[in-house]
């Protein structure tokens, strides 16, 4: 069984801080998604990355794919209250068909003004 | 930007009651999914399907559950007799492989089951 680990947990930082999100597991995954959830709504896909040791970056955001394909981060610079959110890491198994994600346990965000 | 809908967004059933949950995916994707996720909990995959049967299902979706593709654009999640512990949020999802690469899977808003 695959399983994936976010830490913190829960978050709550201050306006304009940085921060750093883990995602980690003892599987390999194909790819691995970030996830934004707000609550009662779905989740909104941010990012996937695919190659061992990839940096992909989203205006403020920054993933990084570990060389493994293990566990990755996320990276938030200069946060703001719109940052505040539910953030999920997912894996993907396999590569050759559609596969089921296994998504991580969530990391909840709040940015103070 | 194309998206998933699900519909309803809300439905609330007594124990025992069948539902069945409707998703549009995205028209040019070939890869369709259920997720649920209690309150509190994780997102859990359901089923997988492509090219009109499962491709893989997970321990929760058992006899109780069934999905189908009617038409070319619905995709359907059926629970035959509900119970309390299927209360839950249920997610649609579909994906498209990019070029030689990933299946980026796109969810709807969900629907929030409420067996009572």
């Amino acid at each position: 069984t695959q399983l994936l680990e976010q830490s913190p947990q829960f978050l709550s930082i201050q306006e304009g801080e940085n921060l750093t999100v883990y995602c980690n597991s003892s599987s390999v995954f194909s790819s691995l998604q970030w996830y934004r959830q707000e609550p009662g709504e779905g989740p909104v896909l941010l990012v996937t990355v695919v190659t061992g040791g990839e940096v992909k970056k989203l205006k403020r955001l920054t993933f990084q794919f570990g060389d493994a394909r293990k566990d990755s981060s996320l990276h938030i610079t200069a946060a703001q209250p719109g940052d505040t959110g539910l953030y999920l890491c997912a894996g993907e198994g396999k590569k050759s068909s559609g596969d089921k994600l296994t998504f991580g346990t969530g990391t909840r965000l709040a940015v103070r003004p | 930007e194309p998206e998933v809908t699900q519909t309803p967004s809300h439905q609330v059933t007594q124990m025992g009651q069948e539902v069945i949950l409707r998703c549009v995916p995205i028209s040019n994707h070939l890869y369709f999914y259920w997720y649920r996720q209690i309150l509190g909990q994780k997102v859990e995959f359901l089923v997988s399907f492509y090219n009109n049967e499962i491709s893989e299902k997970s321990e929760i979706f058992d006899d109780q559950f069934s999905v189908e593709r009617p038409d070319g654009s619905n995709f359907t999640l059926k629970i035959r007799s509900t119970k309390l512990e299927d209360s839950a949020m249920y997610f649609c999802a579909s994906s498209d492989q990019l070029a030689g690469g990933p299946y980026e899977q796109y969810f709807g808003p969900g629907t929030r089951l409420t067996v009572t």
